[in-house]
């Protein structure tokens, strides 16, 4: 499985776009990028995943570069509650999921 | 999207026992399910993959001997702790792979906190 790099760690104000930024440059052409959060003492929340085209959800838009090494998950109105881990993970579609250490984004008031 | 529950959330235990995990797909099938262990201020860390009808595959260095998984049924999966020691105490999750919608999505349970004296 790809590898991927995110920040440590982000903050946004409230009201305003997240944008989370994860490099995967050793993706192969049939690994789907996928995007979980996980809120302090729970199991991870799906949030959306692509394979080369950008895709929109009611959670979140994922743009993914034309070269695939990298990708920006879009909350476009953060709130208090979208404070959590983020996730990034590369891997084939079905398949099991290998977790880094995630984006700590802190929405702050 | 789709649920998946645990059961216990939580359990504390005595040192020597044995802890059985359920994991379900609510309203869903899963032919496979994923076992995941986090420890404080760690990432989730894959144990092993569970696919109905056979043998768990489980990753390097995770005892096959002390966590027994059992994926008997399309909407169950159990991990059973065995012979439970303090270090053993972890958040313990779940995963689902949903292969029904074409999505092809992993789901996650809410984890079970198990303590061990």
């Amino acid at each position: 499985d790809a590898k991927t790099t995110q920040p440590p760690s982000m903050d946004c104000a409230e009201g305003r776009a997240a944008n989370l930024p994860c490099n995967h440059s050793t993706i192969s052409g049939n690994e789907y990028v996928y995007w979980y959060r996980q809120i302090h003492s729970q199991g991870p929340q799906y949030i959306i995943h692509g394979l080369k085209n950008n895709e929109t959800n009611e959670m979140a838009s994922l743009i993914i570069t034309e070269d695939r090494k990298s990708s920006t998950l879009i909350l476009p109105h953060a709130t208090l509650r979208d404070t959590a881990v983020y996730y990034c993970i590369v891997g084939l579609r079905g398949n099991k999921l290998v977790f880094g250490a995630g984006t700590i984004l802190r929405v702050k008031s | 999207g789709a649920v998946v529950s645990q059961h216990p959330s939580w359990v504390i235990c005595k040192s020597g026992t044995s802890v059985k995990i359920e994991c379900r797909s609510l309203d869903f099938q899963a032919t496979t399910m994923f076992w995941y262990r986090q420890f404080p201020k760690q990432s989730l860390m894959l144990m092993a993959t569970s696919n109905e009808g056979s043998k768990a595959t489980y990753e390097q260095g995770v005892e096959k001997d002390k966590f027994l998984i059992n994926h008997a049924s399309l909407t169950l999966s159990t991990l059973t702790v065995t012979s439970a020691h303090p270090e053993d105490s972890s958040f313990y999750i779940c995963s689902a792979r949903d292969g029904t919608s074409g999505m092809d999505t992993q789901y996650f349970g809410p984890g079970t906190r198990l303590t061990v004296l």
